[in-house]
């Protein structure tokens, strides 16, 4: 049971260039979340969706673009990498407004 | 907007201690409350959940979390501190009053002491 996976684990990006990271949940869940965590600030809520088709502006948008074409994917896209956005990307999904599962992380650098 | 505070960014107990981690959201709509664990380079993990009925809740690795709606808060307790405590603790709020969006507070380092 894979439950949330994310791609990739690792990566290095220079300033300026873009990539997207990609969630996938097996658990047929309708909420999917993208969240990054910095250190002493907990994690914060960049994009989110509550269904196939939907997303929505969480607290950090900016930057940052989603798409849930498909139930179980919800990509995050930079299209412009900078510095700032060094950090731990974590997707999660939920069935409900209840309790979320966590993916392992993708840890990006921009340099 | 729903927002949740964490007392203390780090704690430090000793091993067979009580372990209490602090947790205050805002709302005037009692949301739905969580306790999550990470541990490093690791993704998060719930520990335990109130959504209604019970107050005090019970989760996994002996954490319980009592929800005390006139002081809004959702304190996480354990009665005696393990080694393998040692981690990132995050409380969140979910639901209605959150925008159904999950909002996580600032998470509380506890260290433990030998």
């Amino acid at each position: 049971n894979a439950g949330v996976t994310q791609t990739p684990k690792f990566r290095v990006l220079k300033t300026g260039q873009s990539m997207t990271l990609l969630c996938a949940q097996d658990m047929n869940h309708e909420y999917m979340y993208w969240y990054r965590q910095d250190p002493g600030m907990g994690l914060r809520l960049i994009h989110y969706s509550v269904g196939e088709g939907t997303t929505a502006k969480g607290e950090v948008p900016d930057g940052y673009n989603v798409s849930r074409l498909k139930k179980q994917n919800f990509l995050l896209g930079l299209e412009s990498a900078a510095p700032s956005q060094t950090s731990v990307y974590f997707c999660a999904s939920s069935y409900t407004r209840l309790e979320a599962f966590f993916g392992q992380g993708t840890r990006l650098t921009v340099v | 907007a729903q927002s949740v505070t964490q007392l203390g960014s780090h704690v430090s107990v000793s091993e067979g201690a009580l372990v209490l981690l602090r947790c205050n959201y805002s709302s005037s709509v009692p949301p739905y409350l969580f306790w999550y664990v990470q541990y490093p380079n690791q993704g998060l993990q719930l520990l335990l959940k109130y959504t209604t009925g019970a107050t005090l809740v019970k989760g996994i690795k002996g954490f319980e979390a009592e929800f005390k709606k006139s002081e809004t808060s959702f304190h996480l307790t354990k009665p005696s501190a393990h080694m393998s405590d040692a981690a990132e603790y995050f409380c969140a709020v979910s639901g209605e009053a959150a925008g159904n969006k999950l909002t996580f507070g600032g998470g509380t380092r506890v260290l433990v002491k030998p």
